[in-house]
């Protein structure tokens, strides 16, 4: 199976930071990643697909990048409503894996 | 605008079967461009995949390991649903399971529509 290692597992901002959060992959996933939002009590949702690209209705604020192994997703301007739980996800092959999640709080 | 609606029992004793229905509006479980699977997450395990099915010329099923000898999932073309059984559950399989579409993307797929989750509690 295919590890995901997100980091940092939470992190604690102010309104307008720039926040990264990575995940790694156990072996090469070439840009088979999704990354997904989810708030307290709600199913998760789909923010980036394929590494990189923006999901239909996403503010611009976030972004993804890298393939192979790492991978980056980025709040380029953080906003009380971005307070959530993040979470990778591969899909390069069976059992499809997620990370284990960043929470993102504010200062 | 798709959106998949899960219904089952929230409470299921130990060495019994959990239930579970996912119904879709807005997309057909027959689509030859989806993915229709079952996701749980709990503290212990975080998010993790069960299994998924679909149909490409036929009808095709996939399981996690970790499951395989006590999961079914099976689509209902008469009524556009799919569901998840799940055979002699212990308190581990205590979680809130959702179904999720995995929708074609560029290179691949992505959980693009979620159902809204059902927090299953295994106990007598």
């Amino acid at each position: 199976d295919i590890q995901m290692t997100q980091s940092p597992s939470s992190l604690s901002a102010l309104v307008g930071d720039r926040v990264t959060i990575t995940c790694q992959a156990s072996q090469d996933i070439s840009n088979y990643l999704n990354w997904y939002q989810q708030k307290p009590g709600k199913a998760p949702k789909l923010l980036i697909y394929d590494a990189s690209n923006l999901e239909t209705g996403v503010p611009s604020r976030f972004s993804g990048s890298g393939s192979g192994t790492d991978f980056t997703f980025t709040i380029s301007s953080l906003q009380p409503e971005d307070i959530a739980t993040y979470y990778c996800q591969h899909f390069a092959n069976l059992p499809l894996t997620f990370g284990g999640g960043t929470k993102v709080e504010i200062k | 605008q798709v959106q998949l609606q899960q219904s089952g029992p929230g409470l299921v004793k130990p060495s019994q079967t959990l239930s579970l229905t996912c119904a879709i509006s807005g997309d057909s479980v027959s689509s030859n461009s989806a993915l229709w699977n079952w996701i749980r997450q709990s503290p212990s395990r975080g998010l993790e995949w069960l299994g998924r099915t679909y149909y490409r010329s036929k009808w095709y099923n996939d399981y996690a390991v970790s499951v395989k000898s006590r999961i079914t999932i099976n689509p209902d073309t008469s009524k556009n649903q799919f569901s998840l059984q799940l055979n002699s559950v212990t308190p581990e399989d205590t979680a809130v399971y959702y179904c999720a579409r995995d929708g074609e993307t560029r290179t691949g797929y992505a959980f693009d529509i979620w159902g809204q989750g059902t927090m299953v509690t295994v106990s007598s």
